[in-house]
């Protein structure tokens, strides 16, 4: 089974709550990460998980929180969300290393009002 | 940092001529070239890639071609049938070794019967 599955597929939040995305594979990949795509632009990677350890990168670092309570799931937390918040995001996992494929979910589309 | 740039936002071609995307990056470091397609409605998922070692690789329809030189990467599908159509994403490494991608902003391509 080479699924990633991310919960939910939709979301609506208003301006400065929270949002919490869920994503799972089960493929037993050690490293699992989320994007950011907004139409018509390229994905944005945000963060990447390797094993247990978080990697942010430097311009969402702030934004952007996320735990993997194991190593099939992975969460993205977004403390106070904001209108340029509203985007799609995008879990994808693969095995360690540079140049692994990287197996993509569905995607969970935030609308932030 | 690597930039990678997708020159054509959209494509069109009948079905059986061939299909040409074009990406230009700025890192001489980066060393992988994956590919990236997404049918409406579906995840992204891998089609094809290359390494900086080699300057083309074939899959079935699919020819990459990578010019280091002039650090430019393309795809092409020959004889191309309808279900090609979908958006297409080149992405480069960040730098050598690195296990983040950085995409294009996506090609949809849309083959006519």
């Amino acid at each position: 089974d080479t699924t990633v599955k991310q919960n939910p597929r939709y979301k609506l939040a208003r301006v400065g709550k929270p949002v919490n995305l869920i994503c799972s594979q089960t493929m037993n990949h050690d490293t699992m990460y989320w994007y950011q795509k907004k139409p018509n632009q390229a994905p944005k990677l945000l963060l990447f998980y390797y094993d247990k350890i978080l990697n942010r990168e430097a311009d969402t670092f702030e934004k952007f929180q996320s735990s993997r309570p194991n190593n099939s799931f992975c969460s993205l937390y977004i403390g106070s969300a904001g209108l340029e918040y509203s985007a799609m995001y995008l879990c994808a996992s693969s095995r360690s290393g540079a140049g692994a494929e990287q197996f993509f979910g569905p995607g969970t589309r935030l609308t932030v009002l | 940092g690597e930039k990678v740039e997708q020159h054509e936002s959209t494509l069109s071609v009948r079905e059986g001529d061939s299909a040409v995307i074009n990406c230009t990056y700025t890192d001489t470091a980066s060393s992988y070239f994956p590919w990236y397609k997404q049918e409406a409605g579906k995840s992204l998922h891998f089609v094809i890639d290359i390494r900086s070692n080699v300057d083309r690789k074939q899959s079935q329809r699919l020819i990459v071609l990578l010019d280091k030189k002039a650090k430019r990467f393309s795809l092409h599908i020959t004889a191309t049938q309808p279900e090609d159509s979908a958006i297409y994403f080149c992405a480069a490494d960040a730098s050598s070794g690195s296990w983040q991608l950085i995409f294009g902003s996506g090609t949809q391509l849309t083959v006519m019967p």
